[in-house]
């Protein structure tokens, strides 16, 4: 099982500022099973990123991510209010075994 | 519109079984790309996958839960269940079900969610 490492836990920024979250696997995989969710308190968690760089739908595009191998990134371009959230990276491989990193949350500075 | 709905006991005790159902409007489950995931989440903590099936009967589960878990899906409902044996206080959380959409060996992502339902594990 991939263990996928999330640091650090906690960011603060101010809105309008950019947001780089990273999160990094115990072992090289490949990009495309790694995805990225927001949740926000009290809802179900939301697809962001799929295939590590790939927008969900809907998903507006200051949201990007980047990576390969062991490394990847979230980056929020501008922060708008309701980014304010706790973000989560995932591994869904091949073998249908999954992980999930233990999240980075986001607060307003 | 494409709607996941969980359904079940919000209270089991220790030892016993716990059931859920999530209940799939919208499409059908038998849709061949689509996988049905179940992942909880303990209270003030992260995610956690429980477990994936498919119509045509695969399932595949975290390891350190494949000998308490079983999951699959029921297509003349159009639903998928979750069954965890010899529940603990620490089985308490919100579990989420949701789908997966992985297609000739590419994963799109968990794009749909239900509204998750807790349950409390306590005598």
């Amino acid at each position: 099982e991939i263990v996928l490492t999330q640091s650090p836990g906690n960011l603060s920024f101010s809105p309008g500022e950019r947001a780089t979250l990273s999160c990094r696997a115990s072992q090289s995989l490949s990009s495309t099973y790694l995805a990225w969710y927001q949740q926000k308190p009290g809802q179900a968690p939301r697809l962001l990123i799929y295939g590590a760089s790939s927008r969900a739908t809907g998903i507006p595009d200051r949201f990007s991510g980047s990576g390969s191998g062991t490394d990847f990134t979230l980056t929020i371009s501008r922060l708008e209010p309701e980014d304010f959230a706790v973000y989560y990276c995932q591994h869904y491989g091949s073998s249908h075994s999954c992980s999930f990193g233990q999240g980075t949350k986001l607060e307003i500075k | 519109q494409l709607q996941l709905q969980e359904s079940g006991p919000g209270l089991v005790k220790p030892s016993e079984t716990l059931s859920l159902t999530c209940s799939v409007s919208g499409v059908s489950i038998s849709s061949g790309s689509f996988y049905w995931g179940w992942i909880r989440q303990p209270p003030g903590k992260g995610l956690e996958w429980i477990g994936t099936t498919h119509f045509t009967g695969s399932s595949y589960y975290k390891p350190s839960l494949t000998s308490r878990v079983t999951i699959s899906a029921d297509t003349s409902k159009n639903q998928f269940s979750l069954r965890l044996s010899s529940v603990t206080a620490a089985d308490t959380a919100v579990y989420y079900c949701a789908r997966l959409d992985y297609e000739y060996s590419y994963y799109y992502g968990m794009d749909v969610w239900g509204q998750g339902t807790t349950v409390t594990v306590s005598s």
